[in-house]
C-alpha cells in the first residue's frame, strides 16, 4: 500500500519557469491537500480539494493553481516560479467520508528551489 | 481567525527527564492532532484527540485534550534520544487543519 505518492522529490527551477507537482493516493480518500513548509515554520495550506471535482483556496494560494484530476490525483502547478516559492511541498489526503476526526496522511515531500 | 500556538518552540533536554509541550488554540474545536517530523522527512501521525478529556498514550508519549481551556498537552516520560524530532499540533477546522509552528525537541544522551 503506497499511501500518498508525490513527484518529483527534488526540483530546481529558474525564476519564471513553470512546473507541476504530481500527487496520487491509493486510500480512496475524498479530501486532498497541498501544503508548503518553510524553515522553522508549521505547515501552510495552499489549496485543498474536499472531494473529486472541487477545489478551494487555503491560506497561501497566490502563485499556484491546482487540478483534482480524479479521486486519486491532485496536482499543484506553479505557473511562473518565484524565489519566494522555494519551499518543501507536501501533498496529503484524508478520509474516507466526513473529514472531521480523520487522520491526514502525508506524502514524502517535494523540495523545490527557485533560483 | 483560528490560531494555534505551541510552546516551547525549542526544547533541549537530557535523557531520562520528563517534559510537556503545550498547544493552545483559539476556537471551540474539539478535534486535535499531534504529528511528529524527523529532519528531512514527512509528517507522521501520533495522536488524534476527538473529545474533551481525551487522553491517549503510546510508549513514552501521552497526549491530552481540554477543550474548555482550549489546550492540549504532549507529555514525554523518561525521554530517550529516539524521541528527538519536531512535534506539531493541529486543530481541525472542518476540511482544514490549522497547524502550530512546531516544537523542536532535542534529547541529549
Amino acid at each position: 500500500n503506497a499511501g500518498v505518492t508525490q513527484t518529483p522529490k527534488f526540483q530546481v527551477l529558474k525564476t519564471g519557469q513553470s512546473m507541476t507537482l504530481q500527487c496520487a493516493q491509493d486510500m480512496n480518500h475524498n479530501s486532498m491537500y497541498w501544503y508548503r513548509q518553510d524553515p522553522g515554520m508549521g505547515l501552510r495550506l495552499i489549496y485543498y480539494s474536499a472531494s473529486e471535482g472541487t477545489t478551494d483556496k487555503g491560506e497561501v494560494p497566490n502563485g499556484y493553481n491546482v487540478s483534482r484530476l480524479n479521486k486519486r490525483e491532485f496536482s499543484l502547478r506553479l505557473e511562473s516560479a518565484a524565489p519566494s516559492q522555494t519551499s518543501v511541498y507536501f501533498c496529503a489526503s484524508r478520509g474516507p467520508g466526513l473529514p472531521s476526526g480523520n487522520t491526514i496522511y502525508f506524502g514524502e515531500g517535494s523540495w523545490l528551489t527557485v533560483v | 481567525e483560528l490560531k494555534v500556538e505551541q510552546n516551547p518552540l525549542f526544547l533541549s533536554m537530557q535523557e531520562g527527564k520528563n517534559y510537556t509541550i503545550y498547544c493552545n488554540y483559539s476556537t471551540t474545536s474539539d478535534r486535535l492532532y499531534w504529528y511528529r517530523q524527523d529532519p528531512g522527512k514527512s509528517l507522521e501521525s501520533l495522536f488524534v484527540l476527538l473529545s474533551n478529556g481525551a487522553v491517549k498514550q503510546e510508549g513514552r508519549l501521552m497526549a491530552s485534550l481540554d477543550t474548555k481551556a482550549r489546550l492540549s498537552t504532549l507529555h514525554i516520560t523518561a525521554a530517550v534520544h529516539d524521541l528527538s524530532a519536531t512535534y506539531f499540533c493541529a486543530v481541525d477546522e472542518y476540511y482544514q487543519l490549522i497547524w502550530g509552528a512546531g516544537t523542536k525537541l532535542i534529547i541529549k544522551p
